[in-house]
């Protein structure tokens, strides 16, 4: 079946400095990739829609020069977290999909600044 | 707007029991409805999904039926296992390229 690999699938960083979090689509090319913050025991809080080679759409509250997303090809979208401080310690995921098919989820990535 | 409003948890059964959690919808149209599952530290898998009313979802024992009257879907098991223990995400999607819209999530704990 569909795969996405997420990477990495956790990191630890300084206050300050900024932090890549990769998805790729690795048996299908993924028309849509979207990316989720979920906070402890709640549930997924959608944060961008990103289609390959446009610019991503962020949903209200999201601000765009902290949350970079970067979709440079069908298979792979990026989300880096720039100047991060520890409010922005969350577990991020990022979903894909092809056509009408359902979402197919990364694993996540557990982010902790310290 | 769409939305999904989902029974809270957290669920605590014996093994070899019976689960319900329920979920109900609302949207504009014909939604197609999803249940996702969670394992710790791990991100969403599907688990099953009904795409028009009166379909039924099923995948490792676990049911849900689309029903339109009461704009529910349901998620049911007959017999849980340890292994089921996960947190569930009842998700729609009101139009094919639109987002998905998820409820807050149920945690299930099986014990032995």
């Amino acid at each position: 079946g569909a795969v996405v690999s997420q990477h990495p699938s956790w990191v630890i960083c300084k206050s300050g400095t900024s932090v890549k979090i990769e998805c790729r689509s690795l048996d299908f090319q993924a028309t849509t990739m979207f990316w989720y913050r979920q906070f402890p025991k709640q549930s997924l809080m959608l944060m961008a829609t990103s289609n390959e080679g446009s610019k991503a759409t962020y949903e209200q509250g999201v601000e765009k020069d902290k949350f970079l997303i970067n979709h440079a090809s069908l298979t792979l979208s990026t989300l880096t977290v720039t100047s991060a401080h520890p409010e922005d310690s969350s577990f991020y995921i990022c979903s894909a999909e092809k056509g009408n098919s359902p979402l197919h989820f990364g694993n996540g990535t557990r982010l902790t600044v310290t | 707007g769409d939305s999904v409003t989902q029974m809270e948890g957290p669920v605590t059964l014996s093994e070899e029991a019976f689960l319900t959690i329920n979920c109900t919808y609302t949207a504009t149209g014909y939604p197609s409805l999803f249940w996702y599952v969670q394992y710790p530290g791990e991100g969403l898998q599907l688990l099953l999904k009904a795409t028009k009313a009166d379909d039924k979802g099923s995948n490792k024992g676990f049911e849900a039926t689309y029903r339109k009257e009461t704009t529910s879907f349901h998620l049911e098991k007959g017999s849980v296992q340890v292994s089921d223990s996960a947190v569930y995400f009842c998700a729609l999607r009101g139009t094919p390229g639109n987002q998905f819209y998820f409820g807050t999530g149920t945690s299930l704990t099986v014990i032995p």
